[in-house]
């Protein structure tokens, strides 16, 4: 299973843009990129996911290298509530199987 | 508002109980996962379903089994617990084509076995 690398903490100050990288360098073409956070007692929420192109919700931008063995979460004005884990993880479009690590992920620190 | 919900925020139960975790969710996703997390672990998938009475392994099932009877509900039962069965269960649940899909998640449990 293709897996991914992540800093293990990260710290922004508020209104200030972060970007949150993640290496997956043995990434395969159908794997999917998805990007999900885990806020303090709460069970993880989706971000958002792509496969090639970069991707915008209104949460965050999704940024993947032209090569797709990096990816960058790009959270445009950070807030005190985006104090989370965030995990970057991949899922392949193969199968519907749910066989995806989550792992350690990103803690970041928002600074008023 | 979209929801899956779990019975228990907390659960303290004995070496060699009998534990049932529940899971419902509201959306009619065909997809439904348990997670346990542990600290330096990550998450890690220990069975999902794609249908109503189907179940797969993920990568961690030994030990638990699970029950699908209704599309919205999926079970978690440990057999007998155990100590090192202590942790964060997680339940989700997604539409078919999870890959290219979110998934949603409970608050989850925290069980302490003593």
């Amino acid at each position: 299973d293709a897996k991914t690398t992540q800093p293990n903490s990260m710290e922004s100050n508020e209104e200030e843009p972060v970007h949150l990288p993640c290496n997956h360098s043995t990434i395969s073409g159908t794997d999917y990129i998805h990007w999900y956070r885990q806020l303090p007692s709460q069970g993880p929420e989706y971000v958002i996911h792509g496969l090639t192109s970069n991707v915008n919700n209104r949460m965050a931008s999704l940024a993947i290298a032209e090569d797709r063995k990096s990816s960058t979460l790009i959270l445009h004005r950070a807030t005190l509530r985006d104090a989370a884990v965030y995990y970057c993880i991949l899922r392949d479009g193969n199968t519907n199987a749910g066989k995806s690590t989550f792992g350690d992920g990103t803690t970041l620190t928002v600074k008023p | 508002d979209v929801k899956v919900t779990q019975s228990s925020r907390y659960l303290v139960k004995r070496t060699g109980e009998k534990v049932f975790l529940e899971c419902v969710q509201d959306m009619d996703h065909e997809n439904m996962f348990w997670y346990r997390q542990d600290p330096g672990l990550g998450l890690r998938l220990i069975y999902f379903s794609y249908d109503v009475k189907m179940k797969e392994k993920g990568d961690i099932p030994e030990g638990y089994s699970v029950s699908r009877e209704k599309k919205e509900r999926f079970s978690l039962i440990l057999e007998s617990a155990s100590t090192n069965q202590t942790s964060m269960y997680l339940c989700a649940s997604s539409l078919l084509g999870f890959v290219d899909n979110e998934q949603f998640f409970g608050p989850g449990t925290r069980l302490t076995v003593l």
